[in-house]
Order: C-alpha cells, then sequence, then structure tokens
C-alpha cells in the first residue's frame, strides 16, 4: 500500500497563476482532508470531505477549492495564487472504527508563490 | 484565537531521561485527543491518543495524560531516544466532528 500520496512534491507559481494539488489514497478511506502549515501555527484545515461527491470548508478556505469525485482522489486548487498562499500542503485520509479513528497523513507539497 | 496551544515551542532532553511535552485547550467540548510526530519533509505520523472518558493512555514507551478540569494533555515520553527527535503537535476534536485542531507544535531534541 502506498497510502496517502500527494502531487507535486514542489511548485513554485507567480502571483494569479492557477494550479491543482493532487492526493491520492489506497485505504479506501471515506473522508479525506487538506491542510495548510505555516511556521508556528500548525496546521490549518481547508476543506474536507466526508464521501465521494461532497465536500465542506475548513478553517481557512478563502482563495481554495476542492473536488471529490472519486472516493480516493481529493483535489485542491487555487484559482488565483497570492504570496500568502506560500506553505506546506498536507492531504489527509481517516476512517472511522467506532469512537476512535486517527488520520494519515501524506508527505506534502511546499508551495512558494511569488 | 487558538483553541488548542503547545506553549514551548522547543524541548531539549538527554537520552534515557523523560520527556514531557505539553498541550493546552480552550474549548470544553473536545473530546477526542491525539499526538502526531513529524519529521522534517515528511507528513506527520500518529503517535497516541485519548477520549475524554479516560484520563491516562499508554503505548510502549508513548503515555499520554487527560486532566479535563485543567483542560491539559501531556505526552511522556520515557525513556527519550536520539530517533524520537522531532515536532510533536497535539490536535483535538469532537466525536460529532470531522476537524481535528492543532496546536503549533513542539520541537523535541534529545541529544545522546
Amino acid at each position: 500500500n502506498a497510502g496517502v500520496t500527494q502531487t507535486p512534491k514542489f511548485r513554485v507559481l507567480k502571483t494569479g497563476q492557477s494550479m491543482t494539488l493532487l492526493c491520492a489514497q489506497d485505504m479506501n478511506h471515506e473522508y479525506m482532508y487538506w491542510y495548510r502549515q505555516d511556521p508556528g501555527m500548525g496546521l490549518r484545515l481547508i476543506h474536507y470531505s466526508v464521501g465521494e461527491g461532497t465536500t465542506a470548508k475548513g478553517e481557512v478556505p478563502d482563495g481554495y477549492n476542492v473536488s471529490r469525485l472519486k472516493k480516493q482522489n481529493f483535489l485542491l486548487g487555487l484559482e488565483s495564487a497570492a504570496p500568502s498562499q506560500t506553505s506546506v500542503y498536507f492531504c489527509a485520509s481517516s476512517f472511522r472504527s467506532g469512537l476512535q479513528y486517527e488520520q494519515y497523513f501524506g508527505p506534502g507539497t511546499r508551495l512558494t508563490v511569488t | 484565537d487558538q483553541q488548542v496551544k503547545q506553549n514551548s515551542p522547543s524541548l531539549s532532553v538527554q537520552e534515557g531521561r523523560i520527556s514531557i511535552l505539553n498541550c493546552d485547550y480552550t474549548n470544553s467540548m473536545f473530546d477526542y485527543f491525539l499526538w502526531y510526530k513529524k519529521y522534517p519533509a515528511e507528513g506527520p505520523t500518529f503517535l497516541i491518543s485519548i477520549s475524554s472518558i479516560k484520563d491516562k493512555n499508554e503505548d510502549g514507551r508513548f503515555t499520554v495524560f487527560l486532566n479535563k478540569s485543567a483542560k491539559h494533555l501531556s505526552l511522556h515520553i520515557v525513556p527519550s531516544q536520539p530517533g524520537d527527535s522531532a515536532v510533536y503537535f497535539c490536535a483535538a476534536d469532537l466525536y460529532a466532528g470531522n476537524m481535528l485542531t492543532f496546536g503549533g507544535g513542539t520541537r523535541l531534541m534529545v541529544k545522546p
């Protein structure tokens, strides 16, 4: 099992450009998440999905869009990149087993917007 | 306002000694807590969790303590090893929700 994979690993964008980050998981998890990590701020949830075809906003959704067309994939889009979106982006997936669960994370995508 | 805080950005411990990482939260509705470990250039990996019906959970060298009245949890690593050097994040959730709220992280350095 590859677990959670993210494409690309690194990317540099100019202000105003667009891009899509791809997250894939092979664990048949229902839930998928996109986070961003900034220095000293931990991880903050951007958007999440509780199943194929569903998405919801997290803590910091502005400037991002997502889609979950297939259960195993969760896409994060930036329509018009801004320097404030320079960050490390992590995708995660999870299942729920009773009242306990854990989220499995991908290796991250380092995005720089100049 | 951060609902989950890790007030110590870094901690240095000698190999073989105990490492204690602390985490405070403000939302009394949180009822499930997790600790993650993160190495540079990798994603966070799950370490240990605890639900609010317990005050202690142990897994090998790792023990998490929860003090609900103080809204405080801590992670104890005994004995600490150089391979434990990483950034540790605590996270909190509601059973009815799907969103983890993370603390800012504590960088642990275990010296040989």
